[in-house]
């Protein structure tokens, strides 16, 4: 199994300022994934962080926007850039297991953008 | 365009009910899983399918391949499990790990 934390677990921000959100696992791993999940809405994949290189963007969401780092295989951050109420939001971090057949997700970050 | 539908929406039970939340995909897959969220935001992995049925404490989960459908059922339901659970699948070929997630199926346990 795998245990992932999440740093902060929330948070209130001003307009136009930037929010850097920190995940941590227990273990090493290949897959890591951040997600959102807008007010209401189930979750979103935002990109797929990978070590060592750039991380992989789904359609509709942009590195300027969300600046990605994975400097090892236990730790990635997300960064909100420039910030709007509708970024608004619940940001997980998530991991696939050993094998590909369990997923992990972090306890989420809630980010309330005024 | 890859489907996952979940019903009831929402779901109000009194303690001690036998529930049932259903999850239908529009077609085949390689993995089924099902989530639980709590009103805090962190999502707990309940069970991950490919075929068959799953069993844990008072949580059952089964997977029908040919009629791709997929039910969780909560025995002896109790206000403890008051969550939003949520039906996840990967599709063959979307990318080796990406999940495509249901709305999700509020449940609120009355004592």
């Amino acid at each position: 199994s795998a245990v992932i934390s999440q740093k902060p677990s929330r948070d209130i921000c001003q307009r136009g300022t930037s929010l850097t959100i920190q995940c941590q696992v227990d273990s090493q791993v290949t897959m890591m994934f951040w997600y959102r999940q807008q007010p209401g809405q189930s979750l979103t994949l935002i990109a797929t962080a990978n070590q060592g290189s750039e991380a992989t963007y789904e359609s509709g969401f942009v590195i300027d926007k969300f600046p990605i780092s994975r400097p090892n295989l236990t730790f990635s951050t997300l960064t909100v850039s420039n910030m709007s109420p509708e970024d608004s939001s619940i940001y997980l971090c998530s991991v696939t297991g050993a094998g590909g057949d369990t997923q992990y997700f972090g306890p989420g970050t809630r980010l309330t953008v005024l | 365009k890859n489907e996952v539908e979940q019903s009831p929406q929402n779901l109000t039970a009194q303690e001690g009910e036998f529930i049932t939340i259903n999850c239908s995909y529009s077609v085949g897959i390689s993995a089924l899983h099902w989530l639980q969220q709590h009103p805090g935001g962190g999502i707990v992995s309940l069970f991950m399918l490919s075929s068959g049925k799953k069993k844990h404490g008072r949580l059952i989960a089964t997977i029908n391949i040919q009629e791709k459908h997929s039910s969780l059922h909560i025995t002896a339901s109790h206000p403890r499990d008051s969550a939003v659970y949520i039906c996840a699948v990967r599709f063959p070929g979307a990318g080796s790990y990406q999940l495509t997630f249901g709305k999700g199926t509020k449940l609120s346990v009355i004592p």
